[in-house]
């Protein structure tokens, strides 16, 4: 089983400031990791897939990088909106699928 | 517009059994493989079952592996999840995702989810 690392586990920013997010395969997932972001009550929502595309109707302010084994989601200048939970997920080597435990971005 | 909608969740004792529903609309939903997320409360998602867009192919996480069976009806567009032998930690909130084309599992909507908890 592929196991996903992210940290920190939570990051306090204000709005305007830049996030950056990390998350660490145990083994290579090639490029197949995604990112999603969770509100309170509410589904999650894909953001990033294939390490760095953007999902449909995400802003320009999220990107994602990196390959193998680490990988990075930056969003380069936060919105109010933006404070949430995000999980990366992998789906190269499945199953099973994988999620990490995911970072809490609040705000500071 | 793409949805999906979960149903069926509910309060069931230890070893009962629910099944889950899950209606597509808004996509060919025969061209699309399709899964089952789980969230317990306040904890993080962890993936239930995935099945490939013809049904011929269905996999599960260990957890639930022999209790749980997804299958889909591509003429209702719906997708299901059979839960045998339920047990307290299966209590959660249940997602129902949307994946790639085939069997590619690129979870890009998902439902509400549809709460299960299992107590006595």
């Amino acid at each position: 089983e592929i196991v996903l690392t992210q940290s920190p586990a939570t990051l306090s920013l204000s709005p305007g400031e830049r996030a950056t997010l990390s998350c660490r395969a145990s083994q290579s997932v090639n490029n197949y990791l995604a990112w999603f972001q969770q509100k309170p009550g509410q589904a999650p929502r894909l953001l990033i897939y294939d390490a760095s595309n953007r999902a449909t109707g995400i802003p320009a302010r999220f990107s994602g990088s990196g390959s193998g084994t680490d990988f990075t989601l930056t969003i380069s200048s936060l919105e109010p909106e933006d404070f949430a939970v995000y999980y990366c997920q992998q789906r190269y080597m499945w199953p099973p699928i994988t999620f990490g435990q995911g970072t809490r971005l609040e705000i500071k | 517009e793409v949805q999906v909608v979960e149903s069926g969740g509910g309060l069931v004792q230890p070893g009962g059994s629910l099944r889950l529903s899950c209606a597509a609309s808004g996509f060919t939903f025969s061209n699309y493989g399709m899964a089952w997320v789980r969230q317990a409360p306040g904890k993080g998602l962890e993936w239930v079952s995935a099945v490939f867009n013809s049904d011929d192919s269905t996999h599960y996480a260990d957890s639930v592996k022999g209790r749980f069976t997804i299958s889909r009806d591509n003429s209702m567009h719906t997708l299901y999840l059979q839960m045998n032998s339920l047990r307290a930690e299966d209590t959660a909130l249940y997602y129902c995702a949307k994946g790639g084309i085939g069997a590619d599992m690129i979870f890009d909507y998902w439902g509400q989810g549809t709460l299960v908890t299992v107590s006595s």
